[in-house]
């Protein structure tokens, strides 16, 4: 089973300011991974998928990186409604169990 | 439109069968490409993927739970449908059913979401 990292578990920064997540996968898995935005009572949001590519209506704001084993998803100037918890995901392996990393929960500094 | 609503209990007692329910409207759950997967987060906890089922039949199941876990697609009514059997307070979590959004035979990240069930389990 690909063991998805992120880091770091919980990240504290001011609106306006940039804020910068990071996943790690035990395997590469290509550019086959997604990012989510999960708030409390809602279902995830799919922000991020094929590593790089904003889903539909997303802002510009969100922006993801990386293949192979490293990846980033980069909010370049936090608004009041990006504090959420943050999870990527990916869809590569064989047979399909599509692991989640464990979250970063993004909180007002 | 497409939507999913999601039907089930919010409470089953240890050992029972908890069956959960996923109704789509705005696309037929036949319809080429079609995937669908379950997910839950137990509290605290992240996400965990469960289960997928494909527009084919075809289904998948998360490694450690393939023996209490079953997916099935009922075309008639357009649903999708999880059962887990032997429950127990360790499963309690809210349970998702989520669409892969796939175009020209590639498959990428959960594009639509039901509203989530929170089923606990107690006695």
């Amino acid at each position: 089973e690909v063991v998805l990292t992120q880091s770091p578990a919980t990240l504290s920064v001011s609106p306006g300011e940039r804020a910068t997540l990071s996943c790690r996968a035990s395997q590469g898995v290509n550019s086959n991974l997604a990012w989510y935005q999960h708030k409390p009572g809602q279902a995830p949001r799919l922000l991020i998928y094929d590593a790089s590519t904003r889903a539909t209506d997303i802002p510009a704001r969100f922006s993801g990186s990386g293949s192979g084993t490293e990846f980033t998803l980069t909010i370049s100037s936090l608004q009041s409604e990006d504090f959420a918890i943050y999870y990527c995901q990916q869809y590569d392996a064989w047979p399909p169990v599509y692991t989640f990393g464990q979250g970063t929960k993004l909180q007002i500094k | 439109q497409v939507t999913l609503k999601q039907s089930g209990p919010a409470l089953v007692k240890p050992t029972e069968t908890l069956t959960l329910t996923c109704t789509f409207s705005g696309i037929s759950v036949s319809t080429k490409e079609m995937r669908a997967s379950w997910i839950r987060q137990r509290p605290g906890k992240a996400l965990e993927w469960l289960a997928r089922i494909d527009w084919d039949d075809e289904k998948f199941y998360r490694t450690s739970l393939k023996t209490r876990l079953t997916v099935s697609k009922d075309t008639s009514r357009n649903q999708v449908v999880l059962t887990v059997t032997n429950m127990d307070p360790v499963d309690t979590a809210t349970y998702y059913c989520a669409r892969q959004f796939c175009t020209y035979g590639v498959c990428r990240g959960y594009d639509l979401w039901g509203q989530g069930t929170l089923v606990t389990v107690s006695s």
